[in-house]
């Protein structure tokens, strides 16, 4: 069973394009983090969700309660963007995991 | 500086031996959690808790154990390590339920032969 469903599953842009990222979920949910790892295998926490949008310099987070949906946008996209992108929800306690989005910028 | 730290990085071992990752926070913060990450399955919860001496189940608990006697720490104990154990392992740690940003450690990379 996937809880989670991030799309697409790889990723390829040039430099300075916009960037979408989906999210999909089936369970009721507390609050939707973005995650960014990085490479080298280390994870950076981007953002949290529970209602309507955020945003972070280029980084841009929405989420619709009703449908279950949550997008990351990158605007201006540039190659230090290049990394895998974890959506996770959180029940109360409990974390549930997207398989990841691999982003690669190309300059 | 907030850190979340995890011993060992890499770890061989055999399978069978006892063994202990440990996982430390700076931040006074009172949600840790374990998980593992494998190709294709992406992360997976292990164990959470929410303070001292409160632990739970997360979605793959088998063959672990958790304890937390101390605020800043949460080892995760594989009691007799099977090669199916092999996984890269996180730590996280978040300021209880309202925390807003998620604190990951490094990762430590384990292998069982």
């Amino acid at each position: 069973k996937n809880e989670v469903e991030q799309s697409p599953q790889n990723l390829t842009a040039q430099e300075g394009e916009f960037i979408t990222i989906n999210c999909s979920y089936s369970v009721g949910i507390s609050a939707l983090h973005w995650l960014q790892q990085h490479p080298g295998g280390g994870i950076v926490s981007l953002f949290m969700l529970s209602s309507g949008k955020k945003k972070h310099g280029r980084l841009i987070a929405t989420i619709n309660i009703q449908e279950k949906h949550s997008s990351l946008h990158i605007t201006a996209s540039h190659p230090r963007d290049s990394a895998v992108y974890i959506c996770a929800v959180r029940d109360f306690n409990k974390f549930y995991f997207g398989s990841g989005t691999k982003l690669n910028v190309k300059p | 500086e907030a850190q979340v730290t995890q011993n060992p990085r890499y770890l061989i071992t055999v399978t069978g031996k006892k063994l202990t990752v440990t996982c430390s926070q700076n931040m006074n913060h009172e949600y840790m959690s374990w998980y593992r990450q494998d190709p294709g399955l992406g992360l997976r919860q292990i164990y959470y808790s929410m303070n001292v001496e409160v632990t739970d189940k997360g979605d793959v608990p088998e063959g672990y154990k958790v304890s937390r006697k101390e605020k800043r720490n949460f080892p995760l104990i594989l009691e007799s390590p099977s090669p199916n154990q092999t996984s890269l392992y996180f730590c996280a740690s978040r300021q209880g339920s309202t925390g807003n940003t998620i604190y990951f450690g490094e990762g430590s990379w384990l292998t069982v032969v």
